[in-house]
């Protein structure tokens, strides 16, 4: 079965600072992965997705970027973060016979 | 475009109560239907899906039927316990986009 990895499981940065997350996925190959982030009480975003190895398509214009340098391996960054960052940062993908698997998340604090 | 959404929390229910969280969806195609639940501190865990009409999707005591003549996927739960207290996320899935719902709140209260 399938399985992300995500760390760290919490961060707190200065703002300006920059940042890297990051997921890796086992139990599958060539898989649709996802970054979403969840405000505080509030709903999923779509923020990025990527269908293979360097393929990135952006839902939301904002201060944040994604690569994908593996096949199995998707990582958020920014190059100075801001205030409006924080938030819980979901990785995602697809499962072999419909919906998502989930990582256990990244809860940012940008203070 | 496609959409969910579902009925806003909180909701607060006491062990034992039965539990149903509205799910209504609109969409151009045939979408998968799906619930996940989210326990405090955690990612999202798939809880059920239905992939087409009249499917009963279930799991954990917990059900789901897709009506189509409702564009409905209503959440139900017989008999909540306190380890049902998460936030759940109605969603649907058309082609490669998965759109989820605002999700809803529930505590259970022994």
């Amino acid at each position: 079965s399938q399985t992300i990895h995500q760390w760290p499981a919490t961060l707190v940065q200065p703002v300006g600072s920059p940042l890297s997350l990051e997921c890796t996925v086992e139990g599958t190959s060539n898989p649709n992965l996802y970054w979403y982030r969840q405000a505080a009480g509030r709903g999923l975003q779509l923020l990025f997705y990527s269908v293979g190895i360097g393929q990135i398509s952006s839902e939301v214009p904002q201060n944040l970027s994604a690569s994908r340098p593996q096949d199995r391996q998707f990582i958020l960054s920014s190059k100075k973060l801001l205030l409006s960052d924080s938030g819980f940062y979901l990785c995602a993908c697809d499962r072999p016979r419909g919906g998502y698997t989930f990582g256990s998340g990244t809860r940012l604090t940008v203070v | 475009g496609d959409s969910v959404t579902q009925m806003e929390g909180p909701v607060t229910l006491s062990e034992e109560a039965c539990l149903t969280i509205n799910c209504t969806y609109t969409a151009t195609g045939y979408p998968s239907l799906f619930w996940y639940v989210q326990y405090p501190g955690e990612g999202l865990q798939l809880l059920l899906k239905a992939t087409k009409a009249d499917d009963k999707g279930s799991n954990k005591g917990f059900e789901a039927t897709y009506r189509k003549e409702t564009t409905s996927f209503h959440l139900e739960k017989g008999s909540v316990q306190v380890s049902d207290s998460a936030v759940y996320f109605c969603a649907l899935s058309d082609a490669n986009d998965m759109r989820f719902g605002a999700g809803t709140r529930l505590t259970v209260k022994p």
